[in-house]
């Protein structure tokens, strides 16, 4: 099966451009989440989605950040405008309906705003 | 809040040197711990996870246990491999562990030379 993709992989733009980031999870998964690792610090959760409703969205930074998932299919994280404190590695991950079924990462999109 | 520590990298060890990474937490209630482990180019693995206090976790042989009496889950390996160098990230949940909205630590990297 295949696991959960992100793209770009990389992805350089300027301060106040608006960038969208695309994570298609595996096939199947309701649950879907968004983390965050800024250079040298923890990484942060962002937010989750059940099927296309956010479940919990306490992690969004602020509202320069817009999460979708349309149809409950693949989700998109769109930056608006970008600031240098967003530059960071952004990773996706999805998961199926059981409690204690496992997390699957995907390899993360390197962000950098210059 | 809810949070974990875990030691400082760089970590470099040669080959079949024994491998500790400490690993500390503060939580409310009784969080499920986990080890991840990011290859290079690669998105965040599962290692091992433990569930509830004096569980030893387990995988490729590294392990970890839960202590509850010292907010603890060190990762130990006791012969370390070049195949080992990545970056590890100790982490927990507290929503009855399904994994999703975990609370990482940030991340130790590990280089093994041989």
């Amino acid at each position: 099966e295949a696991g959960v993709t992100q793209f770009p992989s990389h992805s350089v733009i300027e301060k106040g451009q608006t960038v969208t980031l695309r994570c298609d999870p595996i096939s199947g998964h309701d649950n879907l989440y968004w983390y965050r690792r800024v250079m040298g610090k923890e990484i942060k959760f962002l937010l989750h989605f059940v099927k296309e409703s956010k479940q919990d969205e306490s992690g969004m930074p602020n509202n320069r950040f817009l999460a979708e998932r349309t149809g409950g299919t693949y989700s998109t994280l769109k930056v608006q405008p970008a600031e240098l404190e967003d530059s960071g590695v952004y990773f996706c991950a999805s998961r199926g309906k059981r409690v204690n079924s496992p997390l699957h990462f995907g390899n993360g999109t390197r962000l950098t705003v210059t | 809040g809810d949070s974990v520590t875990q030691m400082e990298g760089p970590v470099t060890l040669s080959e079949e040197a024994f491998l500790t990474i400490n690993c500390t937490y503060t939580a409310t209630g009784y969080p499920s711990l986990f080890w991840y482990v990011q290859y290079p180019g690669e998105g965040l693995q599962l290692l091992l996870k433990a569930t509830k206090a004096d569980d030893k976790g387990s995988n490729k042989g590294f392990e970890a246990t839960y202590r509850k009496e010292t907010t603890s889950f060190h990762l130990e390996k006791g012969s370390v491999q070049v195949s080992d160098s990545a970056v590890y990230f100790c982490a927990l949940t507290i929503d009855g562990g399904s994994q999703g909205n975990l609370i990482f630590g940030k991340g130790t990297k590990l280089s093994v030379k041989p």
